[in-house]
C-alpha cells in the first residue's frame, strides 16, 4: 500500500519552463490537494479537489494550474515558472472533510532559478 | 476569518523534559482539530485529533485536550524522546457550505538533545 506518492521528488527549472507535478493515492479518497511549503509560513493551500474531474482554488492558486481526471490522480502544472515558485510541494488526499485527517506525499522541492 | 496561531519555534528541550506546544485558534462554528508532524525529509503525518469540545487527542505519549472556551489545542508529553525531534503543525478543519476550510498553523520546531 503506497499511499500518497509524489512525482519528481527534485526538480531545478529556468525561470519561465514549464512543470507538471504528478501526485497519485491507492487509498480511493475523494478529496485531494496540492499545498506549498515555505520558510515561516507553514503549508498554504494552492487548489483542491472534491472528486474526478472537479477542482477548485485554494489560498494562493496564482501562476498553477490543476487537473484530477482520473480519480487516483492529481496534477499541478507551473506554465511559467517563477523564482517566487521556489518551494516545497506537498500533495494530500483525504476520505472526506470534517473529521477526516489529511494524509500527505513525501513532497517535491522545486527550485527556480 | 479563521486563523491557527502557534508558538514560535525553535523549541529545545532535553530528553525526559516536559513538552507543550500551545495552539489557539479562530473559528466560527465547531471544527475538527488536529495536530501533525512532520519528520525531516517527510510529508506531513497525522499525530492526534479531537472533534468536539471537551475531547482528548492522544498518541505515542502526545495529548492535547479541545477546549472551547479558550479556543486551545495544546500539544504535550510528559517525557519527550530524541526521536520526537520534527516540526509540529496545529490544524483545524471547519466545514462550510460549499467551501474548503482547513487550516495549517505556521509549525514549531522541536529539538530534542540527548
Amino acid at each position: 500500500n503506497a499511499g500518497v506518492t509524489q512525482t519528481p521528488k527534485f526538480r531545478v527549472l529556468k525561470t519561465g519552463q514549464s512543470m507538471t507535478l504528478l501526485c497519485a493515492q491507492d487509498m480511493n479518497h475523494e478529496y485531494m490537494y496540492w499545498y506549498r511549503q515555505d520558510p515561516g509560513m507553514g503549508l498554504r493551500l494552492i487548489h483542491y479537489s472534491v472528486g474526478e474531474g472537479t477542482t477548485a482554488k485554494g489560498e494562493v492558486p496564482d501562476g498553477y494550474n490543476v487537473s484530477r481526471l482520473k480519480k487516483q490522480n492529481f496534477l499541478l502544472g507551473l506554465e511559467s515558472a517563477a523564482p517566487s515558485q521556489t518551494s516545497v510541494y506537498f500533495c494530500a488526499s483525504s476520505y472526506s472533510t470534517g473529521t477526516y485527517e489529511q494524509y500527505f506525499g513525501p513532497g517535491t522541492r522545486l527550485t527556480v532559478t | 476569518g479563521d486563523s491557527v496561531t502557534q508558538m514560535e519555534g525553535p523549541v529545545t528541550l532535553s530528553e525526559e523534559a516536559f513538552l507543550t506546544i500551545n495552539c489557539t485558534y479562530t473559528a466560527t462554528g465547531y471544527p475538527s482539530l488536529f495536530w501533525y508532524v512532520q519528520y525531516p525529509g517527510e510529508g506531513l503525518q497525522l499525530l492526534l485529533k479531537a472533534t468536539k469540545a471537551d475531547d482528548k487527542g492522544s498518541n505515542k505519549g502526545f495529548e492535547a485536550t479541545y477546549r472551547k472556551e479558550t479556543t486551545s489545542f495544546h500539544l504535550e508529553k510528559g517525557s519527550v524522546q530524541v526521536s520526537d525531534s520534527a516540526v509540529y503543525f496545529c490544524a483545524l478543519d471547519r466545514p462550510t457550505s460549499g467551501t474548503y476550510k482547513y487550516i495549517f498553523g505556521t509549525g514549531t520546531r522541536l529539538k530534542v538533545l540527548a
